[in-house]
């Protein structure tokens, strides 16, 4: 059974530019979730998907951040416009079921570097 | 504010000893914690996981403790095999979901 895959795995930006990342959860994942780990900090939700809908996006950022998740099945995050500080490893994980205590698969990351 | 803490961000370990991790953790709605392992350049790996119903769980080599009046959990690698040196990340998430709050990381290496 296929993991938690991420693309692109590395991708390198000029500030100003944009950027999308993909994540397709494992088959039968309904929640989906995004985090990232900036400069080597902890790593911090961003938000969370049942299915198509978002039930939790109070870990983005700020609004240069766009998350997707048409048809419940993969998810896109764009950065637009990115900015330095955006820098970092987007993590997307998933799960089965939404409660406490269910293991979260995750991906193995996008690098992202603004320069 | 840190809700999650892990105060070493080093261990070093010889091979064959018990390495021991610690963490931290201040909200008290958290009842579900969990321990993932990280490699370089990859996601994090679930480890192992308890309820704040236990206090302890084993799964081979790894046993998790909580004690939940100190706010404090701690993972026990026994004995350490150098294929464990990575980073571990503590987690904690609270019964309304499954939003992870994720600790600093505790980079574990085991010496031959």
């Amino acid at each position: 059974e296929a993991g938690v895959t991420q693309f692109p795995s590395h991708s390198v930006i000029e500030k100003g530019q944009t950027v999308t990342l993909r994540c397709d959860p494992i088959s039968g994942h309904d929640n989906l979730y995004w985090y990232r780990r900036v400069m080597g900090k902890e790593i911090k939700f961003l938000l969370h998907f049942v299915k198509e809908s978002k039930q939790d996006e109070s870990g983005m950022p700020n609004n240069r951040f766009l998350a997707e998740r048409t048809g419940g099945t993969y998810s896109t995050l764009k950065v637009q416009p990115a900015e330095l500080e955006d820098s970092g490893v987007y993590f997307c994980a998933s799960s089965q079921t939404f409660i406490s205590g269910n293991t979260i698969y995750f991906g193995e990351g996008s690098w992202l570097t603004v320069v | 504010d840190q809700q999650v803490k892990q105060n070493s961000p080093s261990l070093s370990v010889q091979e064959g000893r018990i390495s021991i991790l610690n963490c931290d953790y201040t909200n008290s709605m958290f009842d579900y914690f969990l321990w993932y392992k990280k490699y370089p350049a990859e996601g994090p790996t679930f480890l192992i996981s308890i309820s704040s119903i236990k206090d302890k769980n084993e799964d081979g080599r790894f046993t998790v403790f909580l004690n939940k009046s100190a706010k404090h959990l701690s993972l026990h690698i026994v004995p350490s095999q150098p294929g464990d040196s990575a980073v571990y990340f503590c987690a904690a998430s609270a019964y309304a979901g499954n939003m992870l709050t994720f600790g600093g990381g505790t980079r574990l290496m085991v010496k031959p």
